[in-house]
C-alpha cells in the first residue's frame, strides 16, 4: 500500500507570496495533521483535521490555514510568506482521530519550502 | 516552554555498541510516547512507542524504558549498526483535550555509528 504522499517535493518562493502544499493520506486513514520542521529541530504541530473539520491548531499565525477534502486529502496554505517560513512541511495521517483512539501517526516525505 | 527535552544532541557509537537517548517531559497528561527515526531528506518513521502503563517495551534491537515517576523515557539501540545512523526524535502526546493527539517532539539526537 502507498504511504502518505505529499506534493510538491520542493518549492522556492519569494517573500510575500502564497503557497499551497498538498497531502494524500494512507488509504483508509481519516485524520491528517500538518507539522513544520525547521532545519535542525523537531517537527512542530500546525493543524489536525478529521472528517473535514479542524480538530487542533498549534501556535502558528493566521497566515497558515488548511482544509481537508471529502476524500480525506488535505491542503496547507501559507500566505504572505516570510523568510522564517522556510522549512520542511510534513503531513501525517492516522486511521482515526489521533489521541482519542491513540492512533499512530504516519509521516509523508515532506515538502521542502525555501523562501527567498 | 519546551515540553519534551531530549539529550544528547549528538551521539557517536561504535558498531555493535549500545546507543542510549534520553527524554524528559513535563506534562503529566501525556499518555503516548513514540520514537521516530529520520534519515536526511525523508519524513520521520515510527520506530517504537510506549504508553505509561508499562515500564519497558522491546522490539528487536530497540527498547523503550519508561519511568513515570521521574517523567523520563529512553531509547536503547542494542548492537548498533552503521545503518542506524540517523536523527532520532522522541515525542509525546495526550489523548484528550484541545489539539488532542498532536505530537510534541524533542529537538532530536543525531546518531552516528562508526564501523
Amino acid at each position: 500500500d502507498a504511504g502518505v504522499t505529499q506534493s510538491p517535493t520542493h518549492l522556492i518562493k519569494t517573500r510575500g507570496q502564497q503557497v499551497t502544499l498538498r497531502c494524500s493520506p494512507i488509504s483508509g486513514h481519516k485524520s491528517v495533521s500538518w507539522y513544520q520542521q525547521v532545519l535542525g529541530q523537531g517537527p512542530q504541530f500546525i493543524f489536525q483535521y478529521y472528517e473535514k473539520e479542524e480538530r487542533g491548531r498549534g501556535n502558528f499565525p493566521d497566515r497558515f490555514s488548511a482544509r481537508q477534502f471529502p476524500n480525506y486529502s488535505s491542503e496547507l496554505n501559507v500566505n504572505a510568506l516570510l523568510l522564517g517560513d522556510s522549512a520542511l512541511y510534513l503531513c501525517a495521517s492516522s486511521p482515526g482521530l489521533a489521541g482519542i483512539y491513540r492512533e499512530t501517526q504516519y509521516f509523508g516525505p515532506g515538502t521542502r519550502l525555501l523562501v527567498l | 516552554q519546551q515540553q519534551v527535552k531530549q539529550s544528547p544532541q549528538s551521539l557517536i557509537v561504535q558498531k555493535g555498541g549500545i546507543s542510549i537517548i534520553n527524554c524528559a517531559y513535563e506534562n503529566t497528561a501525556f499518555d503516548y510516547f513514540p520514537w521516530y527515526q529520520q534519515f536526511p531528506g525523508k519524513g520521520p518513521a515510527l520506530l517504537i512507542a510506549i504508553r505509561p502503563d508499562v515500564s519497558e517495551k522491546k522490539e528487536g534491537r530497540f527498547t523503550i524504558s519508561f519511568n513515570k515517576s521521574a517523567k523520563q523515557f529512553s531509547l536503547h539501540i542494542m548492537d548498533s549498526q552503521p545503518g542506524d545512523s540517523a536523527t532520532y526524535f522522541c515525542a509525546a502526546s495526550k489523548g484528550y483535550g484541545g489539539s488532542q493527539g498532536n505530537l510534541i517532539f524533542g529537538k532530536g539526537t543525531k546518531l552516528s555509528v562508526k564501523p
